[in-house]
């Protein structure tokens, strides 16, 4: 079974602080993703990220950064949380097909809240 | 320009009721993917199903069933006989332009099935 991790279920941060999210993956996917959901809004695209030290901007990158330093490693950086960031973080991972699109498979979310 | 269209923000059904829940999506391509998906409450999102453009095979599982038609560009899912555990919010994505193994979302819908 595909397994995807996020560091925390819950989150709660202060404006201002730098606020890492963690997300792991265990079947050697090449791309990985990151996502917010919103009410209304359904999943955005942050980033993502198809190999080691590649990122790729997404729908919604303004007030993110990521890290990909290994294959089954991804993670969002929020440098300067604030309240508008306050929302559920999905992370998804899938390999890199080619000629076809690989089904994506998301870790249980980190449900932030900034203060 | 790709689009996926869940037109049903939320559905309540009594328990044993079948349910559709529609998707419409909008694309050029001619060779693309189109996947449901389930966020029970717990926030994670579960895979259910994916199709490529050329298979437009109905598929049953259980009491879950897909009806793919190109000539409409729709993708609809139908639960027969609906549980309270079917209660989730339901996501159907299109595979975007490109093989960049990024997926188009859908808002979703809201499916509540009352016993």
């Amino acid at each position: 079974d595909v397994k995807v991790t996020q560091s925390s279920r819950y989150l709660v941060k202060r404006t201002g602080e730098k606020v890492f999210l963690e997300c792991v993956q265990d079947m050697d996917h090449e791309n990985m993703f990151w996502y917010r959901q919103d009410p209304g809004l359904g999943l955005r695209l942050i980033y993502f990220s198809y190999d080691v030290k590649m990122k790729e901007k997404g729908d919604i990158p303004e007030g993110y950064s990521v890290s990909r330093e290994k294959k089954e490693r991804f993670s969002l950086i929020l440098e300067s949380a604030s309240t508008n960031q306050t929302s559920m973080y999905l992370c998804a991972s899938s390999f890199l097909a080619s000629g076809f699109t690989d089904t994506q498979y998301f870790g249980p979310g980190t449900r932030l809240t900034v203060l | 320009a790709q689009k996926v269209t869940q037109a049903q923000t939320e559905i309540s059904v009594v328990e044993k009721e079948d349910v559709t829940l529609d998707c419409v999506y909008e694309t050029r391509d001619t060779t693309y993917y189109l996947f449901w998906y389930k966020q029970p409450p717990s926030g994670e999102l579960v895979f259910l199903i994916r199709r490529n453009s050329f298979d437009e095979q109905n598929e049953i599982s259980g009491r879950y069933s897909w009806n793919f038609q190109k000539s409409t560009s729709s993708f609809n899912f139908t639960i027969t006989a609906s549980q309270v555990v079917d209660s989730a919010v339901y996501f159907c994505a299109l595979s975007a332009t490109g093989n960049t193994g990024k997926l188009i979302f859908g808002q979703g819908t809201t499916l509540q099935v009352k016993p």
